[in-house]
């Protein structure tokens, strides 16, 4: 099955500057690749999400990067803030036939010194 | 439209016991999922149903079983609780599996 590394376990940044999480992930099967974000105590949302048939995505502050060669994603938060902190996971997929497993990483938190 | 519905959001069990977390979405999505949380180790699927009519098992189902009742409703039944399955449980639905999944707002469960 898909095993998917996550690093930094935690990360701290000072406000505006960027922060980066790196995912590796073992199935090159895999297609899709969310990132969700937990604040504490609260459910987890998707804040972005790319596919294999792209190598970057970016929404507002947020970037993903995908290099499908080396079996490797990555999270940017540009200009941090401290609405920033919160625990951040990646997770990988393939979404063809077949069984089922998004697959999370162990998760890094991230905070945001003001 | 309330998206993702658990209950409940906490319960103590003592080990041995029995009880069923129920899950409804008004989203009409078709995939429906349960992982568990645990401090360290990310989210972990327990099961998964891909549609109405289906169920699958994830990477951590011994324990636990589940009913996908209708399009709505995803239940997870826990026949013998114990210690381990200490947790918060999180239910999720998606229009498919390779689409956001919106998650429920959890359970904290207690086996002592």
């Amino acid at each position: 099955g898909e095993n998917v590394e996550q690093h930094p376990s935690t990360l701290s940044v000072q406000e505006g500057d960027s922060a980066v999480i790196k995912c590796t992930y073992s199935d090159s099967a895999s297609n899709y690749f969310p990132w969700y974000k937990q604040e504490l105590g609260k459910r987890p949302q998707l804040i972005i999400d790319i596919r294999s048939n792209v190598g970057e995505k970016k929404d507002q502050r947020i970037a993903v990067t995908l290099n499908k060669t080396a079996k490797h994603f990555s999270l940017h938060i540009t200009e941090t803030q401290p609405e920033d902190s919160a625990v951040y996971f990646c997770a990988a997929t393939y979404s063809g036939a077949g069984s089922y497993q998004l697959t999370f990483g162990k998760g890094t938190k991230l905070s945001v010194i003001p | 439209n309330a998206g993702v519905t658990q209950t409940p959001k906490f319960q103590v069990l003592k080990t041995g016991q029995s009880m069923t977390l129920q899950c409804a979405q008004d989203m009409n999505h078709n995939s429906m999922y349960w992982y568990r949380q645990d401090p360290g180790m990310g989210l972990r699927l327990i099961y998964y149903s891909a549609s109405e009519g289906t169920t699958d098992k994830g990477e951590v189902p011994n324990g636990y079983n589940v009913s996908r009742l209708n399009k709505r409703e995803f239940s997870l039944r826990l026949e013998s609780a114990a210690p381990s399955q200490t947790s918060v449980y999180f239910c999720a639905s998606s229009v498919w599996r390779d689409t956001e999944a919106f998650f429920g707002q959890g359970t904290r469960l207690t086996v002592v």
